[in-house]
């Protein structure tokens, strides 16, 4: 399958940082990814969905100048937390849609645990 | 838009027996319904997918069903093993570019 990849896997900040969060489609060209963000025991929440070139289309409730996201090139969308509260620690996790045939599928990235002391 | 309904959010078997989980979905032009699974700390796996030209398909133990008419699919998981234990959501879609809209998860626990 196709691999994504995410760094950091973990991040510890203090309340007032801005941490950066890298997604990356290693073997394969991603023109859409997307970003959500997972609480304990529960489902995936959609975040925004980032176009290579273009900017980020963010879900309602979801604050934009907070949750930065750039998609620089093809196989690179990041997320900055800015300024960075308790209630901001989470699960993050982007996916990478790739064409396959006709179709297209999204693969997950290992996921970024956000820790806000 | 889009929303998915997914049950029983809770689901313990025994090892060997099968497990069904059950999805619903809203929006008559979805057309890809994929599987995952999701262990404690990772990311959620492809584990399974079909599209809607498919009513069914199956690798190994593990199945999907689809009913376009009633817009349910099924995740049927035979002979299970405690290694299944994990979450499982489903989600549907109807453009590979437009974000995937999830169920709530099954946490699915087998009894050794």
């Amino acid at each position: 399958g196709a691999v994504v990849s995410q760094h950091p896997s973990r991040v510890i900040c203090k309340s007032g940082t801005s941490v950066k969060i890298e997604c990356r489609s290693l073997d394969f060209q991603a023109t859409t990814m997307f970003w959500y963000r997972q609480f304990p025991k529960k489902s995936l929440m959609l975040m925004a969905t980032s176009n290579e070139g273009s900017k980020a289309t963010y879900e309602q409730g979801v604050e934009k100048d907070k949750f930065l996201i750039n998609h620089a090139s093809l196989t690179l969308s990041t997320l900055t937390v800015t300024s960075a509260h308790p209630e901001d620690s989470s699960f993050y996790i982007c996916s990478a849609s790739r064409r396959e045939g006709s179709t297209d599928t999204q693969y997950f990235g290992p996921g970024t645990r956000l820790t806000v002391l | 838009g889009e929303n998915v309904e997914q049950h029983p959010s809770t689901l313990s078997v025994q090892e060997g027996d099968s497990a069904v989980i059950k999805c619903t979905y809203s929006d008559s032009a979805s057309n890809y319904f994929p599987w995952y699974k999701q262990e404690l700390g990772k990311r959620p796996q492809l584990i399974i997918d079909i599209r809607s030209n498919v009513g069914e398909k199956k690798d190994q133990r593990i199945a999907v069903t689809l009913n376009k008419t009633a817009k349910h699919f099924s995740l049927h998981i035979t002979e299970t093993q405690p290694e299944d234990s994990a979450v499982y959501f489903c989600a549907a879609i109807n453009s590979g570019n437009t974000p995937l809209v999830f169920g709530k998860g099954t946490r699915l626990s087998v009894i050794a």
